[in-house]
């Protein structure tokens, strides 16, 4: 089993969807989680930052945690064509090079 | 420049050969990290280096893998004796100082491509 598992997807929906993405984790340890966007033949870049259990909202990105069942979402809302791209989990227990990532879900938003 | 710089953009070589890939990562951060993210894959940890301290290596596959850090700045990541699963983009990334309430920055990576 891997420490951070990802729906690949790919997941397609319409402008103006809400769009929910998900990574569930094995290990309890983990304390922060993150959220990165990446769009083809580009870098990783990050979204959205949450230490420990709790919600987390920027503009139309929202982002949970439930430590409680190991399971973190990413809500964007109103979604445009410009949120197509490749989205990372990411967690880590103390520093970021205890970070562990998400293989991605690779997200379509069409016209 | 404004971010993290990596070049080559692409690399293609033959199986066997030596490759060196260059990072340049944001001035004034002083952490630096290597990964390595393959088709359908997440990203691998490779590296990882903080200022003067001695690099953390847990995360290279191989000793064919090496890194260096010159003058607390530019990184160079060499592969030594390329084999066809080394094909991959790999990434760096800097941040301002080690620790998870500073984000990392990534390059756009150097994609390799070994025949």
């Amino acid at each position: 089993q891997k420490e951070v598992e990802q729906d690949p997807g790919p997941l397609s929906v319409p402008e103006g969807a809400i769009v929910s993405l998900n990574c569930t984790y094995s290990n309890s340890a983990f304390q922060y989680f993150m959220w990165y966007r990446q769009y083809s033949r580009k870098g990783p870049e990050l979204l959205m930052y949450t230490y420990s259990s709790g919600n987390k909202e920027d503009g139309r990105f929202t982002a949970q945690v439930d430590k409680s069942s190991k399971y973190i979402s990413l809500f964007i809302r109103d979604s445009q064509p410009s949120d197509s791209a490749t989205y990372l989990c990411a967690m880590s227990l103390y520093n970021n090079n205890d970070m562990r990532f998400g293989a991605g879900t690779r997200l379509t938003v069409k016209p | 420049g404004a971010g993290v710089s990596q070049s080559p953009s692409n690399k293609v070589t033959e199986k066997g050969k030596d490759v060196e890939l260059r990072c340049d990562p944001i001035s004034g951060h002083t952490a630096l990290y290597w990964y390595r993210q393959s088709l359908g894959q997440g990203l691998e940890f490779l590296i990882y280096f903080q200022g003067n301290s001695a690099p953390d290596k847990s995360g290279l596959p191989s000793d064919r893998f090496s890194a260096e850090r010159t003058g607390g700045s530019v990184s160079t990541l060499t592969i030594q004796r390329t084999q066809q699963e080394d094909s991959a983009v790999y990434l760096c990334a800097s941040s301002l100082a080690p620790g998870s309430n500073q984000p990392q920055h990534f390059g756009d990576g150097t994609r390799l491509s070994i025949l």
